[in-house]
C-alpha cells in the first residue's frame, strides 16, 4: 500500500462546476498538507498549504484536512478552463524530517 | 526575483555519458531537494540538503550524486547515464518554518 493514494483521473467537468479532489494517507504522523497545481510541461506550483486539521480557503479554492479519517480534499468552486491541470497532494511529518510524500496526481479537465 | 531556476531545460545524453544539473535559488532557503517525475510514479525524492555542505539520500539515490557547496546552489550529477534515468528532474526549496516547498521549472532529460 502506498503511503499516499490519489486517483489519477482524468476528471472532466463542465465550466462552472464544483470540483472535489482527494487524497488518502496511511501515516498518522503527517502534519503538513499541501496541494500543487501542475500545468503540462511545467513545475508544480504551490496552491494551498495547511498545517494539521481543519479548513483553509483562498479565493475559489478550499483545502480540508480530516486527520481522523486520514483524508484530505481540495475543492475548486466555479471551475474555469484555466484550472485544467494535474493536481498533486503532498504531505510531511514536519520537523525532524524534511521529506515530502506526493500523490501521483489527478488530471483535471474543465470543459468550456 | 527568479525564485528557483534550473539549468539546462532540456538535454539528450547517450548511455554512459555524464552531466550535471544545476539548481539555483534566490529565496535564501536552507532546504533543497532533487526529484524525478515519471508517468504513473509521481514525484520521487533523489537527494536532499538541509544546509550548505550537507546532503542526504532520498528514495531513489542510486546512479546520482549531489553537492551543496554554496547555500544558493544544489548540483545533481549523473556519472554514467542509463536509459532508466530518462525523466523530468525538478529541484525544490523549502522554508524551514512552515515547510512550504517551491519548485523549479524542471529539466527534461533523455538518455538514449
Amino acid at each position: 500500500q502506498k503511503e499516499v493514494e490519489q486517483d489519477p483521473g482524468p476528471l472532466s467537468v463542465p465550466e462552472g462546476a464544483i470540483v472535489s479532489l482527494n487524497c488518502t494517507y496511511s501515516n498518522s504522523a503527517f502534519q503538513y498538507f499541501m496541494w500543487y497545481r501542475q500545468y503540462s510541461r511545467k513545475g508544480p506550483e504551490l496552491l494551498m498549504y495547511t498545517y494539521s486539521s481543519g479548513n483553509k480557503e483562498d479565493g475559489r479554492f478550499t483545502a480540508q484536512v480530516d486527520k481522523s479519517s486520514k483524508y484530505i480534499s481540495l475543492f475548486i468552486r466555479d471551475s474555469q478552463p484555466s484550472d485544467s491541470a494535474t493536481y498533486l497532494c503532498a504531505m510531511s511529518e514536519g520537523s525532524g524530517t524534511y521529506k515530502y510524500i506526493f500523490g501521483t496526481g489527478t488530471r483535471l479537465k474543465v470543459l468550456a | 526575483n527568479a525564485g528557483v531556476t534550473q539549468t539546462p531545460k532540456f538535454r539528450v545524453l547517450k548511455t554512459g555519458q555524464s552531466m550535471t544539473l544545476l539548481c539555483a535559488q534566490d529565496m535564501n532557503h536552507e532546504y533543497m531537494y532533487w526529484y524525478r517525475q515519471d508517468p504513473g510514479m509521481g514525484l520521487r525524492l533523489i537527494h536532499y540538503s538541509v544546509g550548505e555542505g550537507t546532503t542526504a539520500k532520498g528514495e531513489v539515490p542510486d546512479g546520482y550524486n549531489v553537492s551543496r557547496l554554496k547555500k544558493q546552489n544544489f548540483l545533481l550529477g549523473l556519472e554514467s547515464a542509463a536509459p532508466s534515468q530518462t525523466s523530468v528532474y525538478f529541484c525544490a526549496v523549502t522554508d524551514s518554518g512552515p515547510l512550504r516547498q517551491y519548485f523549479g521549472p524542471g529539466t527534461r532529460l533523455t538518455v538514449l
